[in-house]
């Protein structure tokens, strides 16, 4: 099997502006999670969806949203970006909330 | 959210074996204990888990003390491949709104 794929791998944004990352998880896995790292609050829980509804939601602000297709794809999107927001985001998905999670190689957002 | 504590870091010899402690003294009955590793560059990825009884795998085995309030990961002979951020969580499959903690992991360091 593929394992968890995510685009872009790296990302630039200035600012205020917005930015969509995109997850597709493994084949047959209907839950996606999502996480942001950064060196000094390390990995942080963002929300997880299953199908197709976000089941789970950590405390992060309203600019941080979510959404998942019917193919199980996942796609975040973070609207006027902060300096802050610039870490690696994890996509993970598994079969079921029994079972362990895969993770993808994340995408590096970077804002300037 | 119950949560875990492990050492910074670890220091070990190649093909030696390697035990990294992990407590959690606030553990509830249905929480199960994972283990997951990051390799630099990459995204978590599981190891191994379990409940009560000690858990073997090609990667690893898992020894939970018998009130559950600690466990320990072993490597049987670590290679310089095992270099990694270790990562100890609970996971409570029976609750969907439950949220794995991540804290900082121990950074295993490997000397050829």
């Amino acid at each position: 099997k593929a394992g968890v794929t995510q685009t872009p791998r790296y990302l630039i944004k200035t600012r205020g502006q917005q930015v969509t990352l995109s997850c597709s998880p493994i084949s047959g896995h209907r839950s996606v999670s999502w996480y942001q790292q950064t060196p000094g609050q390390g990995l942080q829980f963002l929300f997880e969806y299953f199908s197709e509804t976000q089941r789970n939601k950590g405390n992060f602000p309203g600019r941080f949203s979510g959404r998942q297709f019917s193919n199980s794809r996942s796609e975040m999107n973070v609207s006027t970006l902060e300096l802050g927001d610039s870490a690696l985001y994890l996509c993970a998905s598994s079969a079921g909330q029994y079972n362990e999670q895969f993770f993808g190689p994340g995408t590096r957002l970077t804002v300037l | 959210d119950a949560k875990t504590t492990q050492p910074n870091s670890m220091e070990s010899n190649e093909e030696e074996p390697v035990h990294l402690p992990c407590n959690h003294s606030t553990i509830s009955g249905t929480d199960y204990i994972h283990w997951y590793r990051q390799l630099p560059s990459q995204g978590p990825e599981y190891v191994i888990h379990g409940l009560t009884s000690n858990v073997n795998n090609r990667m690893a085995s898992l020894a939970i003390a018998e009130d559950r309030k600690s466990s320990t990961l072993i490597l049987h002979r670590a290679t310089l491949r095992d270099a990694a951020v270790y990562y100890c969580i609970l996971h409570n499959p029976m609750d969907s709104n439950y949220q794995l903690i991540w804290g900082a992991g121990t950074k295993l360091i490997i000397k050829p």
